[in-house]
């Protein structure tokens, strides 16, 4: 299987920060990663395909970037209601696999 | 409006099986396949499987693979997930969502639907 591994697992910021988060897979898979947010209590929403498309309706603070086997979410000015958590997940191989998540918190 | 609506609250021994639905509204139902993911409590997202509902092809997971089978009823719109030999670890809020590939406008996902799985 491929391995997603996601960091930070948990980060601390501001409003109007800038964050990033970084998925490395385990090997090349080209750029079929998505990005999705959850709130809790509520089912995840994606926010990138693709590796870097955004999702129609996504605020153009968020931005994918990557190929290959590293990718990042840019959240540029870090939103009260950016606080959430966020997962990537390749779907390149078989078998499709989410990273740990990365709980965005208030600072 | 696309809708995806799953049955409700299911409570279940160890050993036992569990069937969940997902109805589909408000689009072609053979044009996207449909994944299944799950949420143990406290816990992030884990990938269950995928069914094409046009030819019903199905991928699903290695560590569900063997207990897990999805099917579709494209009579009524609908996709089923049933999952048996339940286990406490099978415990999870259980999601189908539309899968878009490639499509920025396509993002939609059930209500989910709590498994527990408890003597």
């Amino acid at each position: 299987d491929i391995q997603m591994t996601q960091s930070p697992s948990s980060l601390s910021a501001s409003e109007g920060d800038r964050v990033t988060i970084t998925c490395r897979a385990s090997r090349v898979i080209r750029n079929d990663v998505a990005w999705f947010q959850q709130k809790p209590g509520k089912a995840p929403k994606r926010l990138i395909f693709a590796a870097s498309s955004l999702q129609s309706g996504v605020p153009s603070r968020f931005s994918g970037r990557g190929s290959g086997t590293e990718f990042t979410l840019t959240i540029s000015s870090l939103q009260p209601d950016d606080f959430a958590t966020y997962y990537c997940l390749q779907y390149n191989s078989y078998f499709w696999t989410f990273g740990q998540g990365t709980k965005v918190e208030i600072k | 409006q696309v809708q995806l609506v799953q049955s409700g609250t299911e409570v279940k021994k160890p050993g036992a099986s569990v069937k969940v639905s997902c109805k589909a509204s408000g689009y072609t139902f053979i044009d996207f396949a449909i994944i299944w993911v799950r949420q143990a409590p406290g816990q992030g997202l884990e990938w269950m499987g995928r069914i094409s509902t046009y030819n019903s092809k199905t991928d699903y997971a290695q560590n569900v693979q063997g207990r897990v089978t999805m099917t579709t009823d494209t009579s009524t719109n609908t996709v089923y997930m049933e999952l048996r030999s339940l286990r406490s670890d099978d415990t999870a809020v259980y999601y189908c969502a539309i899968w878009a590939a490639e499509d920025a406008y396509f993002d939609y996902w059930g209500q989910g639907t709590l498994v527990t799985v408890s003597s």
